[in-house]
């Protein structure tokens, strides 16, 4: 099993650009999420979702949006990119939240310019 | 508000001791609590879990108590190696997939050679 597979690992986009993060599980994990990680702070939930066809908004979904059409796949759009957004995105999954902990990816390094 | 929070931001311990993480948490209907230790430029790694009506649970050179009374869930890693060089996070959840988990900030534990 490969578990979490994130990518890209880095990028740097300008202002307004739009991009997809690519997160894919090979557990057959029910739950997956997206978190944001920025300096002194902890990892802060943006969308969630817990099974195919089913996602749900976060602490801060402001500017991102998600699909869930596979149990595998859950990406993350920006949907017009602001420095705001320069932060560290991690993706995670769990067979059944509450009773396992998360898998998470390796992350990717955003910056936006 | 809710929140989960850890004493000590960092941390530095000799090789071969034994270190201790703290976390404080608000919210005493969680119910499952975890922690996490994130290397450098790596997603967060799941350590350890505890369940609310236990209070206390070793793994591998890990031991995790939770003291509900007032609210406290502490970390101990036994003759601590260099490798455990990293960021730890708590991290408290409800019962349900729909509960929102809250992490903590992080401690990052230097140890020394």
């Amino acid at each position: 099993n490969a578990g979490v597979t994130q990518t890209p690992k880095f990028q740097v986009l300008k202002t307004g650009q739009s991009m997809t993060l690519q997160c894919a599980q090979d557990m057959n994990h029910e739950y997956m999420s997206w978190y944001r990680q920025d300096p002194g702070m902890g990892l802060r939930l943006i969308h969630y979702s817990v099974g195919a066809g089913i996602t749900d908004q976060g602490e801060v979904p402001n500017g991102y949006n998600v699909s869930r059409s596979t149990t595998e796949d859950f990406p993350l759009r920006l949907l017009s990119a602001a420095p705001s957004q320069t932060s560290v995105y991690f993706c995670a999954s769990t067979p059944s939240q509450g009773v396992y902990g998360y898998t998470f990816g390796s992350g990717t390094r955003l910056t936006v310019v | 508000g809710e929140s989960v929070g850890l004493h000590l931001p960092t941390l530095s311990v000799q090789e071969g001791d034994n270190s201790i993480i703290n976390c404080a948490y608000s919210n005493s209907a969680s119910d499952y609590f975890i922690w996490y230790k994130q290397e450098s430029g790596k997603g967060p790694q799941f350590i350890i879990d505890i369940r609310s009506n236990m209070d206390k649970r070793q793994g591998q050179r890990v031991t995790v108590l939770l003291n509900k009374t007032v609210k406290h869930l502490s970390l101990q890693i036994a003759a601590t190696q260099p490798g455990d060089s990293a960021v730890y996070f708590c991290a408290e959840m409800g019962k349900t997939s729909y509960d929102k988990v809250i992490f903590g900030p992080g401690t990052s534990l230097s140890v020394i050679p």
